[in-house]
């Protein structure tokens, strides 16, 4: 079975320094792919960045980057020069290509992150 | 362009009610979802919907029931609302493949 763990509940930042959101998986698909999404207070959903497990290299979009470790099976996401606008709940998810598990896009518990002025 | 649209955005029920909720989607998308969120818990996968006239269950399906109406179009029914369903709901889309969902500005449903 498919499962994402976030394990930090929560995270703080400075204002203009860079943290990193830990994401670890499990799947035994050779081909998924690994989301991150925000959730400010407002409540909607927005992706910020893919990952593809054949891709060989690390996604950057913006000040967002994932740090992929394939063997580790890690999705970590890092956000560099934080703003206050980065306050909200980070989700990883991942979705699977093949067999039961594709179409199925599971996520795990959120990471609350506060940027401190 | 309204992406993916759900309906209503609150709702109060009593125990035992029942009520749709709707969801549509104008992008062409074959892969449709609902998930509940509530606190600590992140969201969770109620149904899905790979294709117009598939659909399977998530992790969480007991009380629910779905339809995928046409390939625009994927309502959850609960039939006798509980307290335990008091959450928020999102529905999501996605074309097919591994590619990123979606989402609708969810529903806030409080069972009484």
């Amino acid at each position: 079975a498919q499962k994402i763990t976030q394990t930090q509940p929560g995270m703080f930042v400075q204002e203009k320094e860079a943290v990193t959101l830990d994401c670890t998986y499990d799947t035994s698909d050779p081909s998924y792919g690994l989301f991150w999404y925000k959730q400010p207070s407002s409540g909607e959903m927005i992706f910020l960045i893919y990952q593809g497990s054949y891709d060989q290299q690390n996604a950057t979009e913006g000040r967002y980057s994932l740090n992929f470790q394939k063997a580790r099976k890690s999705a970590n996401l890092v956000i560099s020069a934080s703003q206050l606008g980065d306050s909200a709940m980070y989700f990883c998810a991942m979705r699977g290509g093949y067999g039961g598990s594709q179409g199925n896009l599971i996520f795990g518990k959120g990471t609350k992150l506060s940027v401190k002025p | 362009n309204a992406g993916v649209t759900q309906t209503p955005k609150f709702q109060v029920l009593k125990t035992g009610q029942s009520m749709t909720l709707q969801c549509a989607q104008d992008m062409n998308h074959n892969s449709m979802y609902w998930y509940r969120q509530d606190p600590g818990m992140g969201l969770r996968l109620i149904y899905y919907s790979a294709s117009e006239g598939t659909t399977d269950k998530g992790e969480v399906p007991n009380g629910y029931n779905v339809s995928r109406l046409n390939k625009r179009e994927f309502s959850l029914r609960l039939e006798s609302a509980a307290p335990s369903q008091t959450s928020v709901y999102f529905c999501a889309s996605s074309e097919r493949g591994i590619t990123e969902a979606f989402f609708g500005q969810g529903t806030r449903l409080t069972v009484v």
